[in-house]
């Protein structure tokens, strides 16, 4: 039963265009999303966040939207660079004042740039 | 700065062998998480510690699995015995307090056959 889902395993992008990586979630209880970007044999890296009262958050060329009604979120790169190739995961958290505090990641996205 | 170190890389074993991976977390950092990946599974939490103290260890598939935190500049994840299904890549992740962003390590890719 997975509560935060990224449906495309894969997403190829030219250089230079917009793209765009989507998640979804179940758990209403979730309350601050996380993006994580890792490349081969190494960890994961933290990317962006964003907190539930908030709808947008912009760091540089990537920017996250949170859709609470929808349980959706998406990252978006512009413009898409070849170091931008990675598995992105979307990661959330519930605030239960001193419960679970570990992270319930999707399986990721595979994102290659297209020169 | 030296970030989450995990030893060792890579561990190739037996069945009914005994393997302990390790976690050195950043400097100064309150919480240690550990992950586990499949490909079947994903990222999934096994353990985390805060101030050294376990709060939850809900995720830890069987009695197998054990984890201690003796000191906050270490950690250790202790199978045994190992089976093949545990095979997968092990992470360490560290916070400076509960909620805040988590720092990876680079994993142990664990192989047991």
């Amino acid at each position: 039963d997975q509560q935060v889902k990224q449906n495309s395993p894969s997403l190829s992008v030219q250089e230079g265009r917009i793209s765009i990586l989507n998640c979804d979630y179940t758990n209403s209880m979730f309350d601050y999303f996380l993006w994580y970007k890792k490349y081969p044999a190494e960890g994961p890296t933290f990317l962006i966040s964003i907190s539930s009262i908030k709808d947008k958050n912009e760091d540089g060329r990537f920017t996250v939207f949170l859709n609470k009604s929808a349980k959706h979120l998406s990252l978006h790169i512009v413009p898409s660079q070849p170091g931008d190739s990675a598995v992105y995961f979307c990661a959330a958290r519930g605030s239960t004042g001193g419960g679970a505090d570990g992270l319930t990641f999707g399986k990721g996205t595979h994102l290659i740039i297209q020169p | 700065d030296a970030g989450v170190i995990q030893s060792p890389r890579h561990e190739v074993t037996e069945m009914g062998q005994e393997v302990t991976l390790r976690c050195k977390p950043i400097s100064g950092h309150n919480s240690l998480f550990w992950y586990r990946q499949t490909m079947m599974r994903g990222l999934e939490l096994l353990i985390y510690f805060n101030n050294n103290v376990p709060i939850d260890d809900s995720g830890m598939p069987e009695d197998r699995f054990s984890a201690k935190m003796p000191n906050a500049s270490f950690s250790t994840l202790k199978i045994q015995p190992s089976e093949p299904r545990d095979s997968a890549v092990y992470f360490c992740a560290s916070s400076f307090l509960r909620l805040d962003t988590q720092y990876f390590g680079p994993g142990t890719r664990l192989t047991v056959l």
